[in-house]
């Protein structure tokens, strides 16, 4: 599984765009980039999904390079409710038995 | 989205006694299933892997005599922590793959306290 590289933390205060980047070097061709939300005493919510390009949906967008080894997880306008924790994981989940490898996670903190 | 949902979201059992979780998928059926367990702070970690039908794999330092787990159907899994211990409290997620698609779908989680 390709490994990926995030900030530990980020601060943002209400009303701004926040753009989270997250390294891998090593993804493969097959592979997805996902990117999960969670709040304490929560499980991982799904917020987006990408293989290159360019994803948006109704909560963010997700940037992908042509060379893929990065992606971006914008999210518009942040308020005090998007402070939580966001995973970027890469992988092929169509492959049976291949699992979500977590790493750290950015801590985003938004302020009034 | 996919719904997944657990069962017990908490429980607190005595130490030595055995406590089970449930994971199952709402509206898609699961063939694999994965469990974590998350210690506060925390990243998620991995415990193992259960595919419909089959033994379960398990990561490295997990013991699979202690966390049971049973995938017997395509929409349910469970976690059955066997001679609970106050080390065991944590966090424990689940989380599912639908049989066609690209995406994982997360539990509520469930917390276990072993006093």
């Amino acid at each position: 599984l390709a490994k990926t590289t995030q900030p530990i933390s980020m601060d943002s205060y209400e009303g701004q765009e926040v753009n989270i980047t997250c390294s891998h070097n090593n993804i493969a061709t097959n592979d997805y980039i996902t990117w999960y939300q969670q709040f304490p005493s929560q499980g991982p919510r799904f917020i987006i999904q990408g293989y290159k390009t360019k994803v948006t949906n109704e909560v963010a967008s997700l940037f992908i390079p042509a060379d893929r080894k990065s992606s971006t997880l914008s999210l518009p306008r942040v308020s005090l409710s998007d402070t939580a924790v966001y995973y970027c994981l890469v992988g092929d989940y169509n492959q049976a038995g291949t699992a979500l490898i977590f790493g750290k996670g950015t801590t985003l903190s938004v302020s009034s | 989205g996919a719904v997944v949902s657990q069962h017990p979201s908490w429980v607190i059992c005595k130490s030595g006694t055995s406590v089970k979780i449930e994971c199952r998928s709402l509206d898609f059926q699961a063939t694999t299933m994965f469990w974590y367990r998350q210690f506060p702070k925390q990243s998620l970690m991995l415990m193992a892997t259960s595919n419909e039908g089959s033994k379960a794999t398990y990561e490295q330092g997990v013991e699979k005599d202690k966390f049971l787990i049973n995938h017997a159907s395509l929409t349910l899994s469970t976690l059955t922590v066997t001679s609970a211990h106050p080390e065991d409290s944590s966090f424990y997620i689940c989380s599912a793959r639908a049989q066609t698609g690209n995406t994982i779908y997360f539990g509520e989680g469930s917390w276990l306290t072993v006093v």
